[in-house]
């Protein structure tokens, strides 16, 4: 049993260029979810989905852009990759209506020179 | 405004000693987590508390939940070294479409 594997774990990008962060979960969680972590700060939510063909925005949503066409996979996008997306990304799912908590992947540490 | 707040932010103690770290939230919710969180690694779940007065205890950590008062402590007792990491708690607000939002979490190091 996986969990949720992000891929991949160390990026860096230029400015302006875009691309695809990877999460994959086996445990048929219906909640998958993206988060980054800034220093001295909490975890702030990207976007979400709670099923298939569901997505919705969280806090931070800008400059990201989500897909959810299967049950197992929730990648997120950079459109064009500015600084300020330096950041470590995580992929969290859960079981909704479980009573335990989010499963969180191993993280992406992104830089964007 | 949805908030979590956490404190304190960085606690420094000896090993064998007590303390609280506390978790306030804005409003009502239905769920509280706590996570741990090692250097340069992910989250772990270490506690899901879903109802007033809930207490839940993992070896030397206690979480407790007080909805009426909208806060929630994790304590630990007897610390050790292998405990330092950063703790989050994290909530579920009452039709928030399931957006967790986090504290800023507690750095705890433990000196032996």
């Amino acid at each position: 049993n996986a969990g949720v594997t992000q891929t991949p774990k160390f990026q860096v990008l230029k400015t302006g260029q875009s691309m695809t962060l990877q999460c994959a979960q086996d445990m048929n969680h219906e909640y998958m979810s993206w988060y980054r972590q800034d220093p001295g700060m909490g975890l702030r939510l990207i976007h979400y989905s709670v099923g298939a063909g569901i997505t919705d925005q969280g806090e931070v949503p800008n400059g990201y852009n989500v897909s959810r066409s299967t049950t197992e996979d929730f990648p997120l996008r950079l459109l064009s990759a500015a600084p300020s997306q330096t950041s470590v990304y995580f992929c969290a799912s859960r079981l909704l209506g479980a009573n335990y908590g989010y499963t969180f992947g191993s993280g992406t540490r992104l830089t964007v020179v | 405004e949805l908030k979590v707040e956490q404190n304190p932010l960085f606690l420094s103690m000896q090993e064998g000693k007590n303390y609280t770290i506390y978790c306030n939230y804005s409003t009502t919710s239905d769920r509280l987590y706590w996570y741990r969180q090692d250097p340069g690694k992910s989250l772990e779940s270490l506690f899901v508390l879903l109802s007033n007065g809930a207490v839940k205890q993992e070896g030397r950590l206690m979480a407790s939940l007080d909805t009426k008062a909208r806060l929630s402590t994790l304590h630990i007792t007897a610390a050790v070294h292998d405990l330092s990491a950063t703790y989050f708690c994290a909530v579920d607000f009452q039709g928030g479409n399931y957006q967790l939002i986090w504290g800023a979490g507690t750095k705890l190091i433990i000196k032996p």
